[in-house]
């Protein structure tokens, strides 16, 4: 069973650094692209970027470069979202979800991390 | 980037009504490359649609999509109490990947 299970909610205060976690089981994760969308309170689905954990090759959405990191580790099959400095406008829900082969869209999603800046 | 205008914002129909959710591109999506999610109150989304007609693992034979080109629809052929939800529909036919705003489906 193809599972993506995510790190709890976290409350942080502006200028915090945070790193949530995404761990994959159930498939080979080293060879699907993971990808992080995010859900600001009561709004809709924003792309983030997308890593590949095989090599780390990672496509950032323009809007979020510079703003995120994501990075993977292969060895424990987990992929990250990473701050050095959270703002408020951070609050949301962020998702973790598996990309299809050669299709970018989203066959399983983690549960959700709520990030709290405040 | 692809901007995706879903409609109507809201739609609240009976349960075993039948409803028609649209996805309109600000440009053509070719290959159909436009996916649809469910995303229930307080869960993740949920992949319904690919391929702008091809369903999902699992997913339910009352739910079809149709489309291409620039326009888009789900439509719910019978609607069950548990299909209240928001439902998405995205692109994948270019970076940076997009999401329509979202239709919420109400019960009456």
């Amino acid at each position: 069973e193809v599972q993506l299970v995510q790190s709890g909610a976290e409350v942080k205060k502006p200028g915090e650094s945070l790193k949530i976690s995404c761990k994959g089981s159930g498939y080979s994760f080293t060879t699907h692209w993971i990808g992080w969308v995010r859900q600001m309170p009561g709004k809709g689905l924003e792309w983030m970027g997308t890593i590949y954990p095989g090599d780390s090759d990672t496509r950032y959405n323009p809007s979020f470069q510079g703003q995120v990191t994501i990075s993977a580790d292969k060895s424990i099959s987990a992929a990250y979202l990473q701050w050095d400095s959270l703002k408020a406008s951070d609050t949301a829900m962020y998702y973790c979800a598996k990309r299809v082969v050669n299709k970018e869209l989203f066959d399983y999603w983690g549960q959700g991390t709520l990030v709290t800046v405040s | 980037e692809i901007v995706l205008t879903q409609s109507p914002g809201t739609l609240s129909l009976s349960p075993g009504e039948r409803a028609t959710l649209s996805c309109r591109a600000s440009q053509s999506v070719p290959n159909r490359y436009l996916a649809w999610y469910q995303q229930k109150p307080g869960q993740a989304p949920r992949l319904l649609i690919y391929d702008a007609s091809n369903r999902a693992t699992g997913i339910p034979d009352r739910f079809s999509g149709s489309g291409s080109g620039t326009d888009f629809t789900l439509t719910i052929s019978r609607l069950e109490p548990e299909d209240l939800a928001v439902y998405y529909c995205q692109q994948y036919v270019s970076s940076p990947l997009t999401f329509g705003g979202g239709t919420k489906v109400e019960i009456k």
